[in-house]
């Protein structure tokens, strides 16, 4: 299965731009890019997730890299509620494997007032 | 929104008991999943459910057994509970068959079983 890689934590001030990167230098040419994150004592919460292009939603954005060998997920504003665990999956858009969501140890993000 | 139950957030159990977790999705999806969560381990997949009464393993299916009589209620079962089970269990579910590695899943809050 091709693995991501993540920081294992990173830090923002509220109200400021967080860009949260991830590496999947092992990327197929069928793995969609998913990010959730889990707040503490919650359940994983789906953020976004693309294929090729940047996409864009309410809660977040994601850059693509060309190659797609990584990928920057980018909350625009950060606030206290954005703090949480966040993980970059990849998923074969068809397949036994893509019933299946892998969740590594993801980067723990905290908002400083 | 879509909306999926856990039964229960906290359960304590005691070794060899039965127990049964129920999950129940609101929005007709066709997925369902069970996942639990280790400190330092992640999300690990035990089971997943693409229609009514199918079932397949997932990574660490030992120890478990699953049960979907109805769409919408994925229920995961330890025949004998063991202090190695006590862990947090996650429900998750997923829209349609088609192209699952594109579709979102949506997750409860959690199961947090301790076993005695």
């Amino acid at each position: 299965d091709a693995k991501t890689t993540q920081p294992n934590s990173m830090e923002s001030n509220e109200e400021e731009p967080v860009h949260l990167p991830c590496n999947h230098s092992t990327i197929s040419g069928t793995d969609y890019i998913h990010w959730y994150r889990q707040l503490p004592s919650q359940g994983p919460e789906y953020v976004i997730h693309g294929l090729t292009s940047n996409v864009n939603n309410r809660m977040a954005s994601l850059a693509i890299a060309e190659d797609r060998k990584s990928s920057t997920l980018i909350l625009h504003r950060a606030t206290l509620r954005d703090a949480a665990v966040y993980y970059c999956i990849l998923r074969p858009y068809s397949g036994a494997g893509s019933y299946q969501l892998t969740f590594g140890k993801g980067t723990k993000l905290s908002v400083i007032p | 929104d879509v909306k999926v139950t856990q039964s229960s957030r906290y359960l304590v159990k005691r070794t060899g008991e039965k127990v049964f977790l129920e999950c129940v999705q609101d929005m007709d999806h066709e997925n369902m999943f069970w996942y639990r969560q280790d400190p330092g381990l992640g999300l690990r997949l035990i089971y997943f459910s693409y229609d009514v009464k199918m079932k397949e393993k997932g990574d660490i299916p030992e120890g478990y057994s699953v049960s979907r009589e109805k769409k919408e209620r994925f229920s995961l079962i330890l025949e004998s509970a063991s202090t190695n089970q006590t862990s947090m269990y996650l429900c998750a579910s997923s829209r349609s068959r088609t192209l699952p590695g594109a579709n979102v899943l949506t997750f409860g809050a959690g199961s947090r079983l301790t076993v005695l």
